[in-house]
């Protein structure tokens, strides 16, 4: 299947810094990509979708001046979490869709995810 | 109502024996499902994918679709200790190729 990957895998940073999270896909081309995060035991909660050559799309509930999100090229959509605090501390876990996959792949729908970004904010 | 519901469990079944998964969804229209597997501390990874109503099997995996009663689930054959994971059910929402997912279920497969 594609591959997708992030960096860093994991970051501590002090309050009130911000910190960039990129998410690549490796080998294809991703014109969504979409930004969730994690909080331990529970489900992903999707924050953005990342289309390249626009703005995100953001779901209800997040902050988009909190959340920066870049999708520069058709392999690369950064997160940025800006004057992070404690409660910021979470999984962030990226995804991308393969529109050249069709149904080798998943089909329709189909995201691989990146490994995600631990963020532990002191 | 949540779009997407499974059961949190934890579902625990002896090694060898068969785990089943459910998923119930909401929107009538939805057209793809998918199951994914996530271990602690990791990302999901896919399992299954099913558009169809009926069975599709994959090794040890069988995905059942029923669109008429929205209900979508996973059934996990000789079931190992390395099976023990949280399952999550997604499913398309039409809208920019969206997942909506459900909380997932805690497998426990003992030895």
């Amino acid at each position: 299947g594609a591959v997708v990957s992030q960096h860093p895998s994991r970051v501590i940073c002090k309050s009130g810094t911000s910190v960039k999270i990129e998410c690549r896909s490796l080998d294809f081309q991703a014109t969504t990509m979409f930004w969730y995060r994690q909080f331990p035991k529970k489900s992903l909660m999707l924050m953005a979708t990342s289309n390249e050559g626009s703005k995100a799309t953001y779901e209800q509930g997040v902050e988009k001046d909190k959340f920066l999100i870049n999708h520069a090229s058709l392999t690369l959509s950064t997160l940025t979490v800006t004057s992070a605090h404690p409660e910021d501390s979470s999984f962030y876990i990226c995804s991308a869709r393969d529109l050249g996959g069709g149904m080798k792949a998943g089909g329709r729908d189909e995201q691989f995810f990146g490994p995600g970004t631990r963020l532990t904010v002191l | 109502q949540k779009e997407v519901e499974q059961n949190s469990g934890p579902l625990s079944v002896p090694e060898g024996a068969i785990a089943s998964l459910n998923c119930t969804y909401s929107d009538r229209g939805s057209q793809s499902f998918f199951w994914y597997r996530q271990y602690s501390g990791k990302s999901p990874e896919l399992i299954m994918f099913i558009y169809s109503n009926g069975d599709k099997e994959d090794g040890r995996f069988t995905a059942q679709l029923n669109k008429a009663s929205q209900y979508v689930s996973l059934l996990i054959r000789d079931s190992q200790p390395s099976d023990s994971a949280t399952y999550l059910c997604a499913v398309g929402s039409n809208q920019g190729g969206k997942l909506i997912f459900g909380q997932g279920t805690e497998l426990s497969v003992k030895p």
